[in-house]
């Protein structure tokens, strides 16, 4: 099993700052990962696939990197509906997806 | 817009069976293209992908709970479901359907990321 860690568990950010969130993979997943925005009380959002595409609607404040086993999302600007939860997902080591324990982001 | 939309008794009794429904809308579960998938969530394991099922009926499962959990479709009403059999307690989550696009491909499989979800429904797990 592919074990996806996401650190810091919890990241203080103010608004207008830049949030940089890190994912690593216990083995390379290439670029076959993917970025999630969950919020209070709703299901996850897709942000980022392939490491690095955004999804259909996703701001350009949004952005991936990496490959091989680590990984970064990078939100520039923070704006206020931007502090959530945010989970990594490996696709690439079947036949099981997992997913990262989450970071989540605060108001600083 | 494909929109899902999860539906099923939220308490169930510890050793019983488990059974959800996703109703999907604005889009088919019978064309080629997307896995139609059940992951849960809970505080203890985070987040956990449960199986997905392809309109040609083909399924797969995580292994750890592959012996307990079978996924149907019923194509006529664009609605797939989750059973999950012997609950215990640890299989209290948030259960949510999702759809897959499986856009990365090897020789032998396709897998990809979760690009629509429900809502998500509570589960509890009590006598």
């Amino acid at each position: 099993e592919t074990v996806m860690t996401q650190s810091p568990d919890t990241l203080s950010v103010s608004p207008g700052d830049r949030a940089t969130l890190s994912c690593r993979a216990s083995q390379s997943v290439t670029t076959n990962v993917a970025w999630y925005q969950q919020r209070p009380g709703q299901a996850p959002r897709l942000l980022i696939y392939s490491a690095s595409t955004r999804a259909t609607g996703i701001p350009a404040r949004f952005s991936g990197s990496g490959s091989g086993t680590e990984f970064t999302l990078t939100i520039s600007s923070l704006q206020s509906e931007d502090f959530a939860v945010y989970y990594c997902q490996q696709y690439n080591n079947w036949p099981l997806y997992t997913f990262g324990q989450g970071t989540k982001l605060d108001i600083k | 817009q494909v929109q899902l939309q999860e539906s099923g008794r939220g308490l169930v009794k510890p050793s019983q069976t488990l059974s959800l429904t996703c109703t999907v809308s604005g889009g088919s579960i019978s064309g080629a293209g997307y896995y139609w998938s059940w992951i849960r969530q809970s505080p203890g394991k985070g987040l956990e992908w449960i199986g997905y099922i392809y309109y040609t009926e083909t399924t797969y499962y995580n292994p750890s709970l592959q012996s307990r959990v079978s996924i149907s479709q019923d194509t006529s009403k664009n609605q797939f479901s989750l059973k999950m059999r012997s609950v215990t307690d640890a299989d209290t989550a948030v259960y949510y359907c999702a759809r897959e696009d499986p856009s990365y491909c090897t020789s032998s499989s396709c897998q990809g990321w979760f690009d629509s979800w429900g809502q998500g429904i509570l589960v509890t797990v009590s006598s």
